[in-house]
């Protein structure tokens, strides 16, 4: 059972460059997220989708975008990436109306 | 500003005795609060929840408590373990069931 699987594990990326950061899972969540972990500020949630078409904005949306065209896949992309975005970034998903949300391993990313 | 503030970055305790991580939040339409363990490099796992109409919940060595008036809840690990050596995070939802704040993180070190 593979959960959630991100790609890249991680990524060096030159700034002002164009970066999606990929997001699949099996267990048929309807939910799904992207938070970015930062030291001293734990946590952070980017976006998320309740339902496979919908997307919302989070605490930290400004600089990406997401989509969510069916029920596995939530891409997070980095139109044109810039050094404070450097951070790890993790997926998550959970049951419509449900617990607790199960995390990929993340994506260790460096914007230079 | 966080709406869920854990404000002790770290914490030490000898293996056999317990440990208590602590968590406040800001928001009185949180209902449903969870407790995250992460070891370095992988994603944070969830650990144990308790709702709103609760004021306690226990599974093994581990017990939540909530403090609805004081926007109060803490985590205890009884005994500890060094197995237990990890950061915690504390989440928080509600209203819009399927979003999760986190706090900041408590890093926890068990001395053997």
């Amino acid at each position: 059972i593979a959960g959630i699987t991100q790609a890249p594990t991680s990524q060096i990326l030159a700034a002002g460059r164009r970066m999606t950061l990929r997001c699949t899972q099996d267990m048929r969540h309807n939910a799904m997220y992207w938070y970015r972990q930062d030291l001293g500020l734990g946590l952070r949630l980017i976006h998320y989708s309740n339902t496979a078409g919908t997307t919302g904005k989070g605490e930290v949306p400004d600089g990406y975008s997401v989509s969510r065209a069916n029920t596995d896949d939530f891409p997070l992309t980095l139109a044109s990436a810039v050094p404070s975005q450097t951070s790890v970034y993790f997926c998550a998903s959970s049951d419509e109306g449900g617990s607790e949300a199960f995390f990929g391993q993340g994506t260790r990313l460096t914007v230079v | 500003d966080q709406q869920v503030k854990q404000n002790s970055p770290s914490l030490s305790v000898q293996e056999g005795r317990i440990s208590i991580l602590n968590c406040d939040y800001t928001n009185s339409m949180f209902d449903y609060f969870l407790w995250y363990k992460k070891y370095p490099a992988e994603g944070p796992t969830f650990l144990i929840s308790i709702s709103s109409i609760k004021d306690k919940n226990e599974d093994g060595r581990f017990t939540v408590f909530l403090n609805k008036s004081a926007k109060h809840l803490s985590l205890h690990i009884v005994p500890s373990q060094p197995g237990d050596s990890a950061v915690y995070f504390c989440a928080a939802s509600g209203g819009n069931f399927n979003k999760f704040y986190f706090g900041s993180g408590t890093k926890l070190n068990v001395k053997p």
